[in-house]
């Protein structure tokens, strides 16, 4: 079945530090690859996404690029801010409409 | 921005107990899901419906479990006959109609935290 695996966290950056947080999945076929970010005490909020292999999806200064060759969907900003601190989940969807998600890396941005 | 609402934020019920999680998704999206996540641990699919009906669901969508659209707005989680281990965060999410490939995402609420004692 397919599976998505997480940069284990927690991490903590300083103030426009760079910012990767890994992301490998395993699936048949040809899966859509999104990020999501959740703040404190809200819900999942969309990020970003790709579609197919190759394509960057792009948002608030994030970046991920879908890697159908290592299986890849890292999540990169370039300068972190402490507004940015949240818990971020790498997901999938399949030939299926359901999401597969990754297990979450919490964030924290120190000033 | 339109958004996924859900009801109540929390809610406490005695195991064994029935309860209704409510949910609100966007007017004019057409599939509507509920996933869970247990504390400390993955974001979990549950359900999704279209048409009136379910289309997929998973192994954890037993039968103390149900879905239902009862008009045109609501979408409802019961779970029949709580256990301790359905204490969770339950999420409910919307997409638009669209091809599987289009990549249509979902639209999550906030959540309702589900504390059974």
């Amino acid at each position: 079945g397919n599976s998505v695996t997480q940069m284990e966290g927690p991490v903590t950056l300083s103030e426009e530090a760079f910012l990767t947080i890994n992301c490998t999945y395993t699936a048949t076929g040809y899966p859509s690859l999104f990020w999501y970010v959740q703040y404190p005490g809200e819900g999942l909020q969309l990020l970003l996404k790709a579609t197919k292999a190759d394509d960057k999806g792009s948002n608030k200064g994030f970046e991920a690029t879908y890697r159908k060759e290592t299986t890849s969907f890292h999540l990169e900003k370039g300068s972190v801010q402490v507004s940015d601190s949240a818990v971020y989940f790498c997901a999938l969807r399949g030939s299926a409409r359901q999401l597969t998600f990754g297990s979450g890396t919490q964030l924290t941005v120190l000033p | 921005e339109p958004e996924v609402t859900q009801t109540p934020s929390h809610q406490v019920t005695q195991m064994g107990q029935e309860v209704i999680l409510r949910c609100v998704p966007i007017s004019n999206h057409l599939y509507f899901y509920w996933y869970r996540q247990i504390l400390g641990q993955k974001v979990e699919f549950l359900v999704s419906f279209y048409n009136n009906e379910i289309s997929e669901k998973s192994e954890i969508f037993d039968d103390q479990f149900s879905v239902e659209r009862p008009d045109g707005s609501n979408f409802t989680l019961k779970i029949r006959s709580t256990k301790l281990e359905d204490s969770a965060m339950y999420f409910c999410a919307s997409s638009e109609a669209g091809g599987r490939g289009q990549g249509q995402p979902q639209h999550f609420g906030d959540g309702t935290r589900l504390s059974i004692l």
